[in-house]
């Protein structure tokens, strides 16, 4: 049990598929983030909520669309996205943007 | 921007110790951290170390840090076939930063 968990565990979906990936965290954290990690660049922040708040968004392409609904909850919605996004997605949470984070197991994202 | 830089692969004969090397720039950072990630999972926090300590160790983990120099290292005494994996160094601050990773290959 890590605490924080990631569904589903593998997606594969069409280029004109929308789907969303659903991470969940019961440590009590204020902080949650979505990574993209891929054999090009190891392992690339995408966004950063703070307190249910978008604090940090690396200039990520619009077809990514993050929801942080309660301070437990993130969602990334996907849509029309391109086969160089086929990576593991992982998601994280801290207790504060400069606490350690504690990772979820990811969401292994085929696109074809 | 900052950055944190760590060797790619490392082998070692099961029984030796591992040493993975890191080393960052973000002289702020408030934490250095260790991750381990086995295949099919996501990042493990393995141990971390407060900026304004230079040692800290975890049964058969031994963490270093040299502030000045800043780098960072990571001992694995009596290393097993079960800590191969990736091992990931990362320095926080407002914001953390993550090296590439180092591969760490145990021969049995």
């Amino acid at each position: 049990e890590t605490g924080v968990t990631q569904t589903p565990r593998h997606l594969v979906m069409g280029m004109t598929n929308k789907k969303s990936l659903k991470c969940e965290q019961h440590l009590g954290h204020n902080a949650m983030y979505w990574y993209k990690q891929s054999a090009k660049k190891p392992l690339e922040l995408m966004f950063v909520y703070s307190l249910e708040e978008r604090v940090e968004n690396n200039s990520v392409p619009s077809r990514f669309s993050p929801e942080c609904p309660n301070s437990s909850h993130l969602f990334l919605h996907l849509h029309t996205l391109q086969p160089e996004d086929s990576a593991l997605y992982l998601c994280a949470s801290s207790r504060g943007t400069d606490q350690p984070q504690h990772f979820g197991d990811g969401t292994r994202l085929s696109i074809l | 921007g900052e950055d944190v830089e760590q060797s790619l692969f490392l082998s070692v004969r099961e029984g030796d110790s591992s040493v993975i090397n890191c080393t960052y720039t973000d002289s702020s950072s408030t934490y250095l951290y260790w991750y381990k990630q086995e295949p099919g999972a996501g990042l493990q926090l393995l141990t971390y170390i407060f900026s304004n300590m230079d040692m800290k160790q975890d049964q058969r983990l031994t963490v270093l840090l040299n502030k000045k120099d800043k780098h960072l290292s990571l001992r694995i005494a009596d290393t097993q076939t079960g800590d191969s994996a990736i091992y990931f160094c990362a320095a926080g601050g407002f914001k953390t930063i993550f090296g590439a990773g180092t591969r760490l290959f145990v021969k049995a």
